[in-house]
């Protein structure tokens, strides 16, 4: 069985930093690209990150470049998001999401693990 | 970015009814060399993560009941509830994937009427 767990989430003041990890279990996970979606309290679904297979090819949205980095570690099973220099607005529960086409660019998320809240506040 | 907007906002349905969800990208999503509509839709119940129920527009996901269907292609897509079952309360969001960065619609809440 699939399953995603996120950890690392909490509450951090502006500016601050935050390290989330996801292990993964059930799947060859270096097999996969994976991602980061989170979703703002109340509100939609927002692309973050993505890492492929082999940490060869990275993405992120505009609104978190230069800020979040992704890494894996296929060795554990583990997907992280260092956040540096949070803001307001980066306050979302995020999702690990496995994307099950893969290879060089993201396609679309069959599993997802159940979140962890970021808040953002003073 | 490629824009995805849905419609309506919401819909209230009878028990057994068919719902219908809109879903229009501000570009076409359709890749001419495969043939393919990068088009995903998802359900997310209250306090769970999006489930995926339907993929490339109109496969249906394992496990996913019959009663959802997805159609449509180019820049308009729709997902159909056929019967609609107290379970089917939810958000539903559609996602295109065909360019980068993948973006989501704002979701269309389904309740009971």
């Amino acid at each position: 069985e699939v399953q995603l767990v996120e950890s690392g989430g909490g509450l951090v003041k502006p500016g601050g930093s935050l390290r989330l990890s996801c292990a993964a279990s059930g799947f060859t996970f270096s097999s996969y690209t994976m991602n980061w979606v989170r979703q703002a309290p109340g509100k939609g679904l927002e692309w973050v990150s993505s890492i492929s297979g082999s940490s060869s090819y990275i993405y992120y949205a505009d609104s978190v470049k230069g800020r979040f980095t992704i890494s894996r570690d296929n060795a554990k099973n583990s997907l992280y998001l260092q956040m540096n220099s949070l803001r307001a607005e980066d306050t979302a529960v995020y999702y690990c999401a496995r994307d099950p086409v893969g290879s060089t660019r993201t396609y679309y998320f069959d599993y997802w693990g159940q979140g962890t809240l970021v808040t953002v506040s003073s | 970015d490629i824009v995805m907007t849905q419609s309506p906002d919401s819909l209230a349905v009878s028990l057994g009814e068919r719902a219908t969800i809109n879903c229009k990208s501000s570009q076409s999503v359709l890749y001419s060399s495969n043939n393919k509509n990068y088009l995903t839709w998802y359900q997310q119940k209250p306090g769970q993560p999006p489930k995926l129920l339907i993929y490339w527009a109109s496969t249906r996901e394992s496990g996913v009941p019959d009663r959802f269907s997805g159609t449509g292609s180019g820049t308009d897509f729709t997902l159909t509830i056929s019967s609609l079952q107290a379970e089917d309360v939810a958000v539903y969001y559609c996602q295109q994937y065909y360019s980068s960065p993948s973006t989501f619609g704002p979701g269309t809440k389904v309740d009971i009427k």
